[in-house]
């Protein structure tokens, strides 16, 4: 399966600043998600990212807040802007392979556990 | 729309008691079904997955089959370890390539 690089690992910042998260895979995959995972909770979409494309973004998120670039196949970032504590959660990212590499499911990165304060 | 429910935790078991993790699922069609575990200060790690049903994945002691006429796909692992405390989460996947919808996360502690 993919195995995916995602850093930083985890950061604390300033309300009002934004961090940018970067994900790196190690083949080309189609659809690349990032999910934000706040204290206790489960995990939840924010976005899906399309390369050449705009990111499709799930109700409750917007492109403002949680801007995404996909330059090409193998590379993302969300930017977490302007941000407040309520901001504070584990964001990670996550491929699905395909061709052969589809049957074994999602695969995600290590995560990137952010403070804000 | 698709939706995982799981049974409610925390759960506390002794080293090596049977663990049932209850989930159910809401989906149109024909989903995938994964187990995925949350080791603590970890991402996630795919546990076992059943793509259709009848399917039994497993992995690591850990089982769980696919069963459509009750739309469940319970975790059970007959003798847990202390290595197995994390958190577990159901998930499934509809169409092709669609995105995961994840369950609500059991926290599993257990005791040597």
């Amino acid at each position: 399966s993919a195995v995916i690089s995602q850093k930083p690992s985890r950061d604390i910042c300033q309300r009002g600043t934004s961090l940018t998260i970067q994900c790196q895979v190690d083949s080309q995959v189609t659809m690349m998600f990032w999910y934000r995972q706040q204290p206790g909770q489960s995990l939840t979409l924010i976005a899906t990212a399309n390369q050449g494309s705009e990111a499709t973004y799930e109700s409750g998120f917007v492109i403002d807040k949680f801007p995404i670039s996909r330059p090409n196949l193998t590379f993302s970032t969300l930017t977490v802007s302007n941000m407040s504590p309520e901001d504070s959660s584990i964001y990670l990212c996550s491929v699905r392979g395909g061709g052969q590499e589809f049957n074994y499911g999602y695969t995600f990165g290590s995560g990137t556990r952010l403070t804000v304060v | 729309g698709n939706s995982v429910t799981q049974m409610e935790g925390p759960v506390t078991l002794s080293e090596e008691a049977f663990l049932t993790i209850n989930c159910t699922y809401t989906a149109t069609g024909y989903p995938s079904l994964f187990w995925y575990v949350q080791y603590p200060g970890e991402g996630l790690q795919l546990l076992l997955k059943a793509t259709k049903a009848d399917d039994k994945g497993s992995n690591k002691g850990f089982e769980a089959t696919y069963r459509k006429e009750t739309t469940s796909f319970h975790l059970e692992k007959g003798s847990v370890q202390v290595s197995d405390s994390a958190v577990y989460f159901c998930a499934l996947s509809g169409a092709s390539g669609s995105r995961l919808t994840f369950g609500e996360g059991t926290q599993l502690t257990v005791n040597p």
